[in-house]
């Protein structure tokens, strides 16, 4: 099984900041095979980048994605006040299917 | 556009059975392009993935829980479902059913969209 280790659990940002969070995997993720999605309190969570660097459709271009085998990251480059979630990492790579512990993003 | 509204009892005794269903709509659960899945969040944790169905009946599990889940497609209600044996507290969790998209492979990837979500509480 693919572990997935998301850091820092929390980031304390203020809105106009860049985010950047980390997911590294405890193996090697084939062909990329990594999403992220944001949750907010009280909701599912939405799907914002797969395949490691694919905006999901709805995606504001602020939110991009990179990485490749183990280490992956997702940045936000200016926070908007509706960007202040919980963020987890996906892995597809291998079965089973498993995600990041989730990094919280909040207001300073 | 493609909506998924998860549906079952909130409550479940211990050792008894949590059955869900995930019904769709403005979609198909017989598109060949998808898998339709379940994932749980406990109170305030993170993410994990139960298992995914495929419109033929293919499955696959998480082993964690695979002694415990079934999961059966209904193509003529177009939906799916979940069950899961002997549950215990350790079960409490909002349940997501959500569509999963398949490579030409078969691969399965990310997840998009997801349903709601429903909370079921394990407890006598």
């Amino acid at each position: 099984e693919i572990v997935l280790t998301q850091s820092p659990g929390t980031l304390s940002l203020s809105p106009g900041e860049r985010a950047t969070l980390s997911c590294r995997a405890s193996q090697f993720i084939s062909s990329s095979y990594l999403a992220w999605y944001q949750q907010k309190v009280g909701q599912a969570p939405r799907l914002l980048i797969k395949a490691t660097t694919s905006r999901a459709r709805g995606t504001p271009d602020r939110f991009s994605g990179s990485g490749s085998g183990t280490d992956f990251t997702l940045s936000i480059s200016r926070l908007e006040p509706e960007d202040f979630a919980v963020y987890y990492c996906q892995q597809y790579g291998s079965l089973p299917l498993t995600f990041g512990g989730g990094t919280k993003v909040e207001i300073k | 556009q493609l909506q998924l509204q998860e549906s079952g009892p909130g409550l479940v005794k211990p050792s008894e059975t949590l059955s869900l269903t995930c019904s769709v709509s403005g979609g198909s659960v017989s598109s060949p392009s998808y898998y339709w899945g379940w994932i749980r969040q406990p109170p305030g944790k993170g993410l994990e993935w139960i298992a995914i169905i495929y419109f033929s009946g293919s499955t696959f599990y998480n082993p964690s829980l695979e002694s415990r889940v079934t999961l059966s497609v209904d193509t003529s209600k177009n939906h799916f479902s979940l069950k899961l044996t002997s549950v215990t507290a350790a079960d409490t969790a909002t349940y997501f059913c959500a569509r999963q998209s398949r490579s030409i492979t078969g691969t399965p990837e990310w997840f998009d969209p997801w349903g709601q979500g429903t909370l079921v509480t394990v407890s006598s």
